[in-house]
């Protein structure tokens, strides 16, 4: 059981440039979330989803974009990468349901130069 | 605004010994409050998720438990392992609008296990 996958692990990019980071489950769960880690602070909301064909923004959605257009898959778009961009993503899926545990990626590092 | 603020930042102790890790929230309405373990370049694993009818979880050698009046969790660590090493974070959850309930993270507890 694969749980929730990203791709890729590690990445650089150059100010301006546009990228995808991918997330996939394999649980069959409604609920995907995408999160931001950086130094000193909790993890930040970016973007969520409670279901295919369902999104709808976090804490910090400035810069990316998402879709949903299947159960298993949701991905992280960075439109014109910036140095502030610079962080750890983290992808995160749930059954659903305020009392139910939320299973993570093992992250993304990225970083914009 | 919603916060979760944990306590100490960091910690270290020696192998076998147990340790207790704090954690004070101000979220409202709260839902449920979870213990999450992160190892160096990893994800955030889940510990213990409780309600508000709950004051004591435990999973193995990981106790947590929960005063909701006064807002304040602690995450008690037995019989401590090198594996135990990692960054510990208070995550409390919040009813959101519709479905999506919403989790607030604290900054975490970097704990340092030694020999």
């Amino acid at each position: 059981n694969a749980g929730v996958t990203q791709t890729p692990k590690f990445q650089v990019l150059k100010t301006g440039q546009s990228m995808t980071l991918q997330c996939a489950q394999d649980m069959n769960h409604e609920y995907m979330s995408w999160y931001r880690q950086d130094p000193g602070m909790g993890l930040r909301l970016i973007h969520y989803s409670v279901g295919a064909g369902i999104t709808d923004q976090g804490e910090v959605p400035n810069g990316y974009n998402v879709s949903r257009s299947t159960t298993e898959d949701f991905p992280l778009r960075l439109l014109s990468a910036a140095p502030s961009q610079t962080s750890v993503y983290f992808c995160a899926s749930s059954p659903g349901g305020s009392n139910t545990e939320a299973f993570f990626g093992q992250g993304t590092r990225l970083t914009v130069v | 605004k919603n916060q979760v603020e944990q306590s100490p930042q960091s910690l270290i102790i020696l192998e076998g010994k147990n340790c207790t890790l704090q954690c004070n929230y101000t979220v409202s309405p709260f839902s449920n409050l979870r213990w999450y373990k992160q190892d160096t370049g990893r994800g955030p694993v889940s510990l213990t998720i409780m309600t508000f009818s709950e004051n004591t979880k435990s999973n193995g050698r990981y106790t947590a438990t929960l005063d909701a009046d006064t807002k304040q969790s602690s995450l008690h660590i037995t019989a401590s392992q090198l594996s135990d090493s990692a960054s510990y974070i208070c995550v409390v959850s919040a009813f959101g609008s519709g479905t999506a309930s919403k989790l607030t993270f604290g900054t975490g507890t970097r704990l340092q296990v030694t020999l």
